[in-house]
């Protein structure tokens, strides 16, 4: 079980926009703790999408946005393209644990 | 700009120990520390725990304790994590990641990834 609760899978179709979920909880999200999100694909390094919250790293594009708000946290895509299709991991820090945190992981598919 | 290659796929038997190496370039000399991460067949990430190349200090994630070991060497440029009693859970790819503190902070970028294969 993560500490960070994703759904496990979403999808939509070309075009449209979907968001993704991660929950946490008062020790981790909830402390105030940034949440930063990766993307994953099969075979390759997984690549910092989103850092602090709503922050993107150089050249990452602007369809992908990241919020928090109490003890969870949203990806948001919108314009989803096919090349969007990975696994979408969000993190955080825990104070209890000491150390980081990952998500179950969502898987995207694009219809 | 950071750059970390690991060092190749390995196969061990149950109960062996297995050791992988990260080697950064590119990166500041202090302030720095490297984490462990690896992700099972069809599971998510796992955060295992860090080292602080500069003074060796280290932390481990609760479940690691005992089992792992993370190392750097003198010139402070390769980070290094001994997996010890291996079980067959612990097949996995396992990478290594560079972040700039401890804790409140993101893992970019990643090594390649390592390939543990634990058969017996």
């Amino acid at each position: 079980q993560s500490v960070l609760t994703q759904p496990p899978s979403v999808s939509g179709a070309p075009g449209q926009r979907v968001t993704m979920s991660c929950t946490g909880s008062s020790s981790n999200i909830g402390a105030g703790y940034d949440v930063h999100w990766y993307q994953h694909l099969p075979g390759t390094a997984p690549k910092l999408l989103m850092y602090g919250n709503n922050n993107r790293p150089s050249g990452v594009p602007d369809r992908f946005s990241g919020s928090k708000s109490g003890t969870s946290a949203s990806l948001a895509i919108t314009g989803l393209q096919a090349e969007d299709e990975a696994d979408y991991y969000c993190q955080s820090y825990d104070s209890s644990l000491g150390g980081s945190v990952f998500g179950g992981g969502t898987k995207l598919t694009v219809l | 700009q950071v750059q970390l290659v690991q060092s190749g796929s390995e196969v061990k038997k149950p109960g062996a120990s297995v050791k992988v190496s990260c080697k950064a370039s590119g990166y500041t000399l202090t302030g720095y520390y490297i984490h462990w991460v690896r992700q099972a067949p069809g599971q998510g990430l796992e955060w295992m725990g860090w080292i602080n190349p500069n003074s060796g200090v280290t932390k481990y994630a609760q479940k690691f304790q005992g089992k792992v070991t993370m190392t750097r060497d003198t010139s402070i440029t390769t980070a290094r994590m001994e997996l010890r009693r291996l079980l067959s859970d612990d097949t996995a790819v396992y990478y290594c990641a560079y972040s700039t503190g401890w804790s409140d902070i993101w893992f970019d970028p990643w090594g390649q990834g390592t390939l543990v294969t634990v058969s017996s």
